[in-house]
């Protein structure tokens, strides 16, 4: 069964800390590893990674994919109360069923003032 | 203008009770999917559309029907609503079935 699992679950910094956020997978067909961010209503696309090595960068986020180890972090520099929000990690898989995208449980992240 | 868009966007009914969510998309996407995030926030698929074919469907009960009148559009009717068919619902659409999904603003569904 296809899995993907997320750590920490919740996470609770003060502005201005650098955080990381975890993500391993292990399924079959492996396409890509997405990152969403969910305030309180619709989960919004932040990266997608097809390739291991090659770091995706937007602003103060920032994210990697290792495919030898199944696994992809999310950095977030100098965090603002504005980036609290649950963080979904997602697996692209591609099987005889079509394509379909496998969520973790999320990162739940708070930052205070 | 709102790129997906459901409705509506909170549905309180009895169980037993026959209720639909409607979605459209104006992103001009082919590919069409409906999620089901459960109270501990986990997003799980349920149904996608791909040109107006069911192109997945997980282990869901055959009381959830999608139906896609247009590629703009995929409407999930449910029967005989249960209690722990409470959850939010979301529709999304990709412009491929390998492109990133872009995401409804949720239904939030509650079964009394």
């Amino acid at each position: 069964e296809d899995k993907v699992v997320q750590s920490p679950l919740s996470l609770v910094v003060h502005e201005g800390d650098t955080v990381t956020l975890n993500c391993s997978y292990e399924v079959t067909n492996f396409r890509s590893l997405l990152w969403y961010k969910q305030e309180k209503k619709a989960p919004t696309f932040l990266f997608m990674l097809t390739s291991s090595g090659i770091e995706k960068k937007s602003g103060r986020l920032s994210s990697i994919l290792d495919k030898k180890e199944l696994f992809s972090i999310l950095n977030i520099t100098a965090t603002q109360t504005g980036d609290s929000a649950v963080y979904l990690c997602a697996a692209h898989t591609n099987s005889n069923s079509g394509y379909a995208l496998n969520f973790g449980k999320g990162t739940s992240l708070l930052v205070t003032p | 203008d709102t790129a997906v868009s459901q409705t509506p966007k909170y549905l309180v009914t009895q169980m037993g009770n026959d209720k639909s969510i409607k979605c459209e998309q104006n992103l001009g996407h082919d590919t069409m999917y409906w999620y089901k995030q459960d109270s501990k926030k986990f997003l799980k698929i349920m149904f996608s559309y791909n040109n107006k074919e069911l192109i997945i469907n997980e282990t869901v009960p055959n009381r959830f029907s999608p139906k896609s009148p247009d590629k703009a559009h995929l409407n999930l009717h449910i029967n005989s609503l249960e209690l722990g068919d409470s959850a939010v619902y979301f529709c999304a659409s990709s412009l491929r079935p390998n492109s990133p999904l872009h995401f409804g603003n949720g239904t939030r569904l509650t079964v009394t």
